[in-house]
C-alpha cells in the first residue's frame, strides 16, 4: 500500500534557525514528488517537483532534495513569513491519473 | 497567466440538503481537473478527476458527484448532504498526465450542521 509520513508534525523555530523537513514514502514506482505550502484557510501552493533521486531545486530560503525511500525540505534562515503547513505529495506508476498521495503535513512556526 | 477560482468561498448547510460548488479555471485549455477534500488533521483526499468534458472518474465511492459541462467548469454536487461530507473543498487543475504539478483554488469551506 501506498504511504507518505511526514515529520515533524509541527516545528517551531527561531527566524533564522535552519532546520528540515521529512517526506518519508512508500510508493509502488515514484512519477514525482511535489511540494506544496499551505497557509491557513488557503489552497496549497506549489513549490518543487523532484523526480528521481538526488535530485534537488531551490526557491529563496527553501531547498527539497529527494532519495528513494525520503524527501527533503531544508529551510535555511527561515522568516516568520515561512510560517505555514508543508506538504509533500509523490505519484506512483500505478496509480490513477493524477492520484498524488498527500501526507498530513508539516505546520511550521517561525518567531521572530 | 491561468488563474482557477472557487465559490463560494464558505458554506454552511443543514443535513439533507443539496449542494453544488463550482470551480472554474482561466489561461489554459483542456485542463486536467481535480476535486480534493481536506478534513481537519487528514491529508488531501482525491475524490474525483477529469480529463474532458463530460469525462469523470471517482477515486471515493460517497454521495458527492461530479460534472464537467465545460472545458474549463467543474462542479461538485450532492442531492443530500451528511455531517461527515463537512471539510475544506479544493479544486485543482493540472496539464498533460497527470506527472505534472496541480494548481490549486482558494478552497470552499463547508459546514454541514
Amino acid at each position: 500500500e501506498d504511504q507518505v509520513t511526514q515529520s515533524p508534525e509541527a516545528l517551531r523555530l527561531q527566524e533564522g534557525e535552519s532546520s528540515s523537513l521529512n517526506c518519508s514514502y512508500t510508493v509502488s514506482g515514484l512519477r514525482g514528488l511535489f511540494w506544496y505550502r499551505q497557509d491557513p484557510g488557503k489552497g496549497p501552493e506549489f513549490l518543487f517537483t523532484l523526480y528521481s533521486a538526488g535530485e534537488e531545486k531551490e526557491k529563496e530560503r527553501l531547498k527539497a532534495t529527494l532519495t528513494k525511500k525520503e524527501s527533503f525540505l531544508h529551510i535555511t534562515a527561515p522568516k516568520p513569513e515561512d510560517s505555514a503547513t508543508y506538504l509533500c505529495a509523490p505519484r506512483n506508476y500505478g496509480g490513477s491519473q493524477g492520484n498524488l498521495i498527500f501526507g498530513k503535513g508539516t505546520k511550521l512556526s517561525v518567531k521572530p | 497567466s491561468q488563474t482557477i477560482h472557487q465559490w463560494p468561498a464558505t458554506l454552511v448547510q443543514p443535513v439533507g440538503s443539496p449542494l453544488s460548488l463550482e470551480c472554474t479555471v482561466e489561461g489554459t485549455s483542456n485542463p486536467n481537473l481535480y476535486w480534493y477534500r481536506q478534513a481537519a488533521g487528514r491529508g488531501l483526499q482525491l475524490l474525483f478527476y477529469s480529463v474532458g468534458i463530460g469525462q469523470i472518474s471517482s477515486e471515493v465511492p460517497q454521495n458527492l458527484s461530479a460534472s464537467r459541462p465545460q472545458d474549463r467548469q467543474f462542479i461538485l454536487s450532492s442531492k443530500k448532504l451528511l455531517l461527515s461530507d463537512s471539510g475544506f473543498y479544493l479544486c485543482a487543475w493540472s496539464e498533460g498526465d497527470g506527472a505534472y504539478e496541480q494548481y490549486f483554488g482558494p478552497g470552499t469551506r463547508l459546514t454541514v450542521t
